[in-house]
């Protein structure tokens, strides 16, 4: 069955715009959650999505946001971009989220670059 | 608060060498443990996991055992190939909660 998608693949942004990145999950999964990596900072946890509802969030400013739908797709935003927002975002599937019995799949990666 | 921490690399190997990747982790509970690997280019895929002390995972020759007593959790496998090169993440999660990645480690392998 297909895996994770996200797109785009590449953004490049400037200072101050907004932008936003898709992930459709594997067909079946209910829950998405999106990482941030850098060099620097490594995988920091962003926010999960279960059922449309935002079940956990990580220590982010109000600046980056996320929703999902009811096909479970979902999109997450980040406004006013910095520099410092230039990362790869990932974003993963799984059925629940229940990390102990639900093996999560990640998508390849948005690669967003803030000049 | 949780964490993990993993060797630094980068590491370099020759073919069929012995590999160990050092994780331990700090935890308030009692969580499931992780590794991940990521090759160029692509996402974080599941290379194996444990979900209580004393659980040995393992897959495609790599296996690690949940240590609760030295809170470790360390990467082995007995004889490397030049496609395990990649970068490997140990990770640490409870359930219904996010995970809490380590800096990965960058394994070269050379014919």
């Amino acid at each position: 069955k297909a895996g994770v998608t996200q797109t785009p693949r590449y953004l490049i942004k400037t200072r101050g715009q907004q932008v936003t990145l898709s992930c459709s999950p594997i067909s079946g999964h209910r829950s998405v959650s999106w990482y941030q990596q850098t060099p620097g900072q490594g995988l920091q946890f962003l926010f999960e999505y279960f059922s449309e509802t935002q079940r956990n969030k990580g220590n982010f400013p109000g600046r980056f946001s996320g929703r999902q739908f009811s096909n479970s797709r979902s999109e997450m935003n980040v406004s006013t971009l910095e520099l410092g927002d230039s990362a790869l975002y990932l974003c993963a599937s799984g059925f629940d989220g229940d990390r102990a019995r639900d093996t999560q799949y990640f998508g390849p990666g948005t690669r967003l670059t803030v000049l | 608060g949780d964490s993990v921490t993993q060797m630094e690399g980068p590491v370099t190997l020759s073919e069929e060498a012995f590999l160990t990747i050092n994780c331990t982790y700090t935890a308030t509970g009692y969580p499931s443990l992780f590794w991940y690997v990521q090759y160029p280019g692509e996402g974080l895929q599941l290379l194996l996991k444990a979900t209580k002390a004393d659980d040995k995972g393992s897959n495609k020759g790599f296996e690690a055992t949940y240590r609760k007593e030295t809170t470790s959790f360390h990467l082995e496998k007995g004889s490397v190939q030049v496609s395990d090169s990649a970068v490997y993440f140990c990770a640490l999660s409870y359930t219904g909660n996010q995970f809490y990645f380590g800096t990965g480690t960058s394994l070269t392998v050379i014919p």
